[in-house]
Formats: structure tokens, C-alpha cells, sequence
């Protein structure tokens, strides 16, 4: 039983494209999170939902918009995709905000933008 | 932001101890330091966190300086499948969920 999931694994598009990655989880988790992991390995948070309301929003474009239909899922939409999204994107999952436990992570997507 | 520093790479010798350092001299009283790990191109994985006491788990024991300014994660018995890149991150905002991770410590783990 896979406790993060993300889906696709592997994402190849054109620039311009949109696209968009899912996560599950089935942890009972109520935070999720969206970092990107770019060529140089830096892992940064994106996004944070807590009980599908965003709490966390770093400085990411407007392209990017993260969408939460329940707290077990946390989808990630990109609009008019660039070269520089090229990155693998990990989504994670942790008990309650601010109870300082654990992330657990998926195995994430990796994009690539032609 | 309290920032970290770890070396970049480090070796060890498998069925022996690893013991990673990590700087926080800046650090604030109620941040956590947390430590996970990235086995190459798998999702970052928890090992162990702590504030101010010595923690121990059934991965790992963190041990953390009395000033708080240093700690060290120790994995007793390193195997290959411990070699991984180390993050030393100490929690950004007083809830802990918003970690940001550093360039970490490349640990090998040599047969």
C-alpha cells in the first residue's frame, strides 16, 4: 500500500502545453504539500494545503495552481509550461499544521519540458 | 531563517557508525532541527527530529549540543542502502511544517 502517489512518474511535454500532476494520500493526513526539486537538487516548498485550505504559497507563478478536492488529494496544475519548470516535483503529506511530525513524501514526477 | 551547513560528502565503512555534523549557530529557541534524507531519485525520507534533548529512534540517534548551535545525526551499523544525501534542516516557522532544505551531506557507504 503506497501511503504518497503521485501520478504520472515521468511527464514529457512541449513548451506552452498544460499539464497537470496528481497526489493521493491515505494516510489520514490532513496537510499536503507540492515541492520542486530542480537540476541542481535544491528542494523547495511550493505549496501547502491543511484541510484543503492553502496555508502555504511561495513566490510561484501564477502558471502554477494547486487544487485540493479533499484532503487526500492535492493536484497541481501548470499552465503555458516553460523550460525552466523542468524539474521533479515531490508531493508530501504530514499529520496537522504545526504538529511538528513527519513528512512523508511521494515518489515524485519528473517533467520535462521540450 | 536559522541556516544550516553540512559538508557536501562524506564515506564510511559499512557495519560501522556515521556520524554527520551539522551547524545551526543561529538557531532560535523554538526551532526544530530536523533531519531526512534523499536515497537517489526517491522522495526525501524522515529519520529523526529534535529541539534540545539527545533523540533516539530505531533509525538513527540525534545528538544536539547544549548551545544548540550543532548537531550530529549518528546511524550505528551504516549499510550500502544508507547511502543517501542528508539534510540538516531546521524548521523555517514555529509549527515545523515548513522545512526548507539545504544542499545536504552526500554519505556513501563503502562495502
Amino acid at each position: 500500500d503506497t501511503a504518497v502517489s503521485q501520478t504520472p512518474k515521468y511527464l514529457v511535454t512541449q513548451m506552452g502545453n498544460d499539464k497537470s500532476i496528481k497526489c493521493e494520500q491515505n494516510l489520514g493526513h490532513d496537510t499536503m504539500y507540492w515541492y520542486k526539486q530542480d537540476s541542481k537538487k535544491f528542494l523547495k516548498i511550493m505549496f501547502s494545503y491543511n484541510n484543503k485550505e492553502l496555508i502555504i504559497n511561495e513566490t510561484v507563478p501564477n502558471r502554477f495552481s494547486p487544487k485540493s478536492p479533499d484532503k487526500a488529494h492535492l493536484n497541481l496544475h501548470i499552465n503555458s509550461l516553460e523550460l525552466g519548470d523542468s524539474a521533479v516535483y515531490f508531493c508530501a503529506s504530514s499529520l496537522p499544521w504545526g504538529g511538528r511530525d513527519e513528512q512523508f513524501f511521494g515518489p515524485g514526477t519528473r517533467l520535462t519540458v521540450l | 531563517d536559522a541556516k544550516t551547513t553540512q559538508p557536501p560528502s562524506m564515506d564510511c565503512a559499512e557495519g560501522r557508525a556515521a556520524n554527520l555534523p551539522c551547524n545551526h549557530s543561529t538557531i532560535s529557541g523554538n526551532e526544530y532541527v530536523y533531519w531526512y534524507r534523499q536515497i537517489h531519485s526517491q522522495g526525501p525520507q524522515y529519520i529523526i527530529h529534535g529541539l534540545k534533548n539527545n533523540e533516539t529512534n530505531e533509525m538513527a540517534s540525534l545528538i544536539i549540543t547544549e548551545d544548540r548551535k550543532s548537531s550530529t545525526l549518528i546511524l550505528p551499523h551504516a549499510t550500502l542502502r544508507d547511502t543517501a544525501v542528508y539534510y540538516c534542516i531546521v524548521s523555517v516557522d514555529a509549527s515545523g511544517s515548513r522545512l526548507t532544505f539545504g544542499e545536504g551531506t552526500q554519505l556513501t557507504v563503502n562495502p
